[in-house]
């Protein structure tokens, strides 16, 4: 199985500033990667696919980058609504894998 | 619009069988491409894949949780599910189906999830 290391597991953040989750594949996925945004009692919901592509809907602050088994979603000029829990997922591969999560607050 | 909905038993004995139920509109499973997945997450804790079906009936399984696994379809009721055999109480999570939109292979649009508790 791939193995999908997230850091960091918890971010705390200010209105307005740049934040940036690290995903780490345990071996190349080929930009085969997405990332989700849960809010608390809520279903995950897609953010970007294919490391980079923004799903429809999605503000364009967030923004998805990386290759190999490097990832990175950033999130620029926070806002109160982005407090949730992002996973990254890789569907490269059967299984399906997903990162353990990060917990975003304000601080 | 797309949308999709689970449905189970709510809570479950040690080695019953689990039955769950994904109602959707807004697609169809027998569109080329298109595919149906099932998540569980553990309350606090991460997401696990279970299973996936695609419009051509291909199945795929997480291999951890070996053979008790069966997923299915009905196309002509826009639906599709999922049993798992000989639950535990570390089946109990909230169970979610999701749209794999296609022949991408990522969830687009996840349904609001089913609680579903093991417990004797």
């Amino acid at each position: 199985d791939i193995q999908m290391t997230q850091s960091p597991a918890s971010l705390s953040a200010s209105l307005g500033e740049t934040v940036t989750i690290e995903c780490r594949a345990s071996e190349d996925i080929y930009n085969g990667l997405a990332w989700y945004q849960q809010k608390p009692g809520k279903s995950p919901q897609l953010l970007i696919y294919n490391a980079n592509s923004l799903h429809t809907g999605v503000p364009s602050r967030f923004s998805g980058s990386g290759s190999g088994t490097q990832y990175s979603l950033k999130i620029n000029s926070l806002q109160s609504e982005d407090v949730a829990s992002y996973f990254c997922q890789q569907y490269y591969d059967y299984p399906y894998t997903f990162g353990a999560g990060t917990k975003l607050e304000l601080k | 619009q797309v949308t999709l909905k689970e449905s189970g038993p709510g809570i479950l004995q040690p080695s019953q069988t689990l039955s769950l139920t994904c109602t959707f509109s807004g697609f169809s499973l027998s569109t080329y491409g298109m595919g149906v997945g099932w998540i569980r997450q553990p309350s606090g804790k991460g997401l696990e894949w279970l299973a996936n079906i695609w419009w051509d009936d291909d199945k795929y399984y997480n291999p951890s949780l070996k053979n008790r696994l069966t997923i299915s379809k009905d196309t002509s009721n826009n639906q599709a599910f999922l049993k798992i055999t000989n639950v535990d109480t570390a089946d109990t999570a909230t169970y979610y189906c999701a749209r794999i939109y296609g022949g991408y292979l990522y969830f687009d649009y996840w349904g609001q999830g089913v609680m579903v508790t093991v417990s004797s």
